[in-house]
């Protein structure tokens, strides 16, 4: 069952942040964020781990509430190159599968 | 820095056709994965492989579909019969272990176009 993303559209100045949220019906066991810029393949950013394990690009934090099966990728101090749709992605326990949510498009301005 | 290559990067097929998608997953990596995209929407799963075998698909990933790993180095997907809907992107990845913590390196993708 696919994770559900929202909001799903942001749109931002320059400078602004923004939170996008992730949340899952079943159990997680690893959320992982990618970014999508239009024609191109996702590429990754983050993978949040049962127990508070992180690993990823320095400039994105993110959390992740075991109890509450959410996951939120925070982005700060947003920058043009910030724009494009972000995708989470959870993982089944054998890590054989990751199945993403809907997306959620980041539209940065100046 | 190590990529994933896919070729071709469009495909035009006609309805009923079979068609094979290539893919050259990162040389260190031991797991593949196949996911499509359909305009405008998110990407979807299809199968993971490891060790010559499916590991995991999903209920899009039918008999039409099938993967194959021929030789030490690609990775391809087949679909025996085209159809109208499978016209999408199809994206190759590939990763040094499984999912769960270890990120999927996404290839640029094939257009696949159904006519």
């Amino acid at each position: 069952q696919q994770p559900v993303q929202s909001p799903q559209a942001v749109i931002l100045r320059e400078g602004e942040d923004a939170v996008i949220n992730c949340s899952s019906s079943k159990a997680l066991y690893s959320v992982h964020w990618y970014r999508q810029k239009h024609g191109e393949a996702p590429v990754f950013l983050m993978i949040l781990l049962k127990g508070g394990e992180q690993k990823g690009h320095e400039k994105i934090s993110a959390s992740f509430n075991e109890k509450k099966q959410q996951s939120s990728l925070y982005l700060t101090a947003s920058q043009l190159s910030y724009s494009g749709t972000y995708f989470c992605g959870t993982s089944n326990q054998a890590g054989t599968a990751l199945i993403f949510g809907k997306g959620t498009t980041l539209s940065v301005s100046s | 820095e190590p990529e994933v290559t896919q070729t071709p990067s469009h495909q035009v097929t006609q309805m009923g056709q079979e068609v094979i998608l290539r893919c050259v997953p990162i040389s260190n990596h031991l797991y593949f994965y196949w996911y499509r995209q359909i305009l405008g929407q998110k990407v979807e799963f299809l199968v993971s492989f490891y060790n010559n075998e499916i590991s995991e698909k999903s209920e899009i990933f039918d008999d039409q579909f099938s993967v194959e790993r021929p030789d030490g180095s690609n990775f391809t997907l087949k679909i025996r019969s085209t159809k109208l809907e499978d016209s999408a992107m199809y994206f190759c990845a590939s990763s040094e272990t499984t999912g769960l913590n270890t990120e999927a390196f996404f290839g640029q993708g094939t257009r696949l176009t159904v006519v």
